[in-house]
């Protein structure tokens, strides 16, 4: 079984501009997560999505925002980009009520 | 406001030895303690993990310890080898989302 995919790997932006993340969850499983990995804070949660509904979402501010769609895939935005913006963003996906397995991440590195 | 707090923050170990990490958390409604292990460049993998009415779980060399009363939980990897060194999370969740995650501990295994 595929694992959870993440697109694109890299992504190198400027201060100003917005950028959009992708993830596939793994096949079957309906609830993805995001989370922003850096040195200094660690993994933080950033918001949840069950059938294309957000269910929780962690203390990041409203520039940061995300979507899934019918078939469970989900993006995550981040709009007016900042230099404290870059980070691994990170997403998981699980079946409701069970464990969370992580994709290989995004790095965002904002210029 | 860290919801885990995890130490040590490194260690080294020889091949052979036995690697232990310890997490403290505060929220006594978390029910769900899983373990992680990122290396470079990858995202984190689940390890193991444990839910408050067990005070042990064994799977191969890797054990949770748990303590409900303490609001304490550990991770012991038993024969450390060099393949396990990583970096290693604890978190903690209401069900089985939104996990707050530990600040990791860097393992280094030395041959």
């Amino acid at each position: 079984k595929a694992g959870v995919t993440q697109t694109p790997r890299y992504l190198i932006k400027t201060r100003g501009q917005q950028v959009t993340l992708s993830c596939s969850p793994i096949s079957g499983h309906r609830s993805v997560s995001w989370y922003q990995q850096t040195p200094g804070q660690g993994l933080q949660f950033l918001f949840e999505y069950f059938s294309e509904t957000q269910r929780n979402k962690g203390n990041f501010p409203g520039r940061f925002s995300g979507r899934q769609f019918s078939n469970s895939r989900s993006e995550m935005n981040v709009s007016t980009l900042e230099l404290g913006d870059s980070a691994l963003y990170l997403c998981a996906s699980s079946f409701p009520g069970s464990e969370q397995y992580f994709g290989p991440g995004t790095r965002l590195t904002v210029t | 406001q860290q919801q885990v707090k995890q130490s040590p923050q490194s260690l080294i170990v020889q091949k052979g030895g036995i690697s232990i990490i310890n997490c403290a958390y505060e929220n006594t409604a978390f029910d769900y303690f899983p373990w992680y292990q990122q290396f470079p460049g990858k995202g984190p993998a689940l390890l193991i993990a444990i839910r408050p009415d067990v005070s042990e779980k064994k799977e191969g060399r890797f054990t949770i310890s748990f303590n409900k009363s303490a609001k304490q939980f550990s991770l012991h990897i038993m024969d450390s080898q060099p393949g396990d060194s990583a970096t290693y999370f604890c978190a903690a969740s209401r069900g089985d989302y939104k996990l707050s995650f530990g600040a990791g501990t860097t393992v280094t295994v030395r041959a």
